[in-house]
């Protein structure tokens, strides 16, 4: 079976350092990888994704992610932490062969001015 | 110009009775899905259809029903309502899997359901 671990519920950070939100998996075969924020109230939105090829993926606002298979990982980062991306991130994973995305159990990114 | 959309917002209703939740997206996509997200936000699939047809079905109970009358639709009736199944549930839509590309999923803003 699938699985992400978020090993962080919160992550805090001040306005303009940069900020990493960890996310480890386990899925058979390579995988395909996702990021997600949700803003308060709102649904899910799509940040980025790995499916192959180079392992850092740049998505939007700036966020990127960095694919390490031997570590199993996936963590988003951003060099600059803004105010507004104060939110919930989930990481996501799916096996190739398969429908079913699996989620991570979230973390709560502060970034404080 | 909203892609997924979902009605109603807010659901407040008795125990026992039976509520639907209705989804439509407009991206065209082939494949819809529920989620449920629960009050420590931590979110599950229950369902997914592609082309009407169902492809994932968790275990969930079978008070849960979803139906897809097209595939732009895909609407989930709960019936005997309790109060666990109060959670934010959200629909999204995707493009079909194919072999060898992923594609991701667009979410609606989510039905907030209470069960009192």
């Amino acid at each position: 079976a699938q699985s992400v671990a978020q090993p962080e519920d919160q992550v805090n950070v001040a306005e303009g350092n940069p900020l990493t939100v960890k996310c480890t998996y386990s899925v058979s075969g390579n995988p395909y990888l996702f990021w997600y924020v949700q803003y308060p109230n709102r649904g899910l939105q799509f940040l980025l994704k790995y499916i192959t090829g180079d392992n850092l993926v740049k998505g939007s606002y700036g966020f990127e992610a960095e694919f390490n298979k031997s570590q199993t990982s996936f963590h988003l980062k951003k060099p600059s932490a803004l105010v507004s991306d104060s939110a919930l991130y989930f990481c996501a994973v799916r096996d190739r062969a398969g429908n079913m995305l699996t989620f991570g159990g979230g973390t709560r990114l502060m970034v404080k001015p | 110009d909203t892609a997924v959309s979902q009605t109603p917002k807010y659901l407040v209703t008795q125990m026992g009775n039976d509520k639907s939740i209705k989804c439509e997206q407009n991206l065209g996509h082939d494949t819809m899905y529920w989620y449920k997200q629960d009050s420590k936000k931590f979110l599950k699939i229950m369902f997914s259809y592609n082309n009407k047809e169902l492809i994932i079905n968790e275990t969930v109970p079978n008070r849960f029903s979803p139906k897809s009358p097209d595939k732009a639709h895909l609407n989930l009736h709960i019936n005997s309502l309790e109060l666990g199944d109060s959670a934010v549930y959200f629909c999204a839509s995707s493009r079909h899997r194919l072999a060898g590309v992923s594609h991701e999923q667009f979410f609606g803003p989510g039905t907030r359901l209470t069960v009192l």
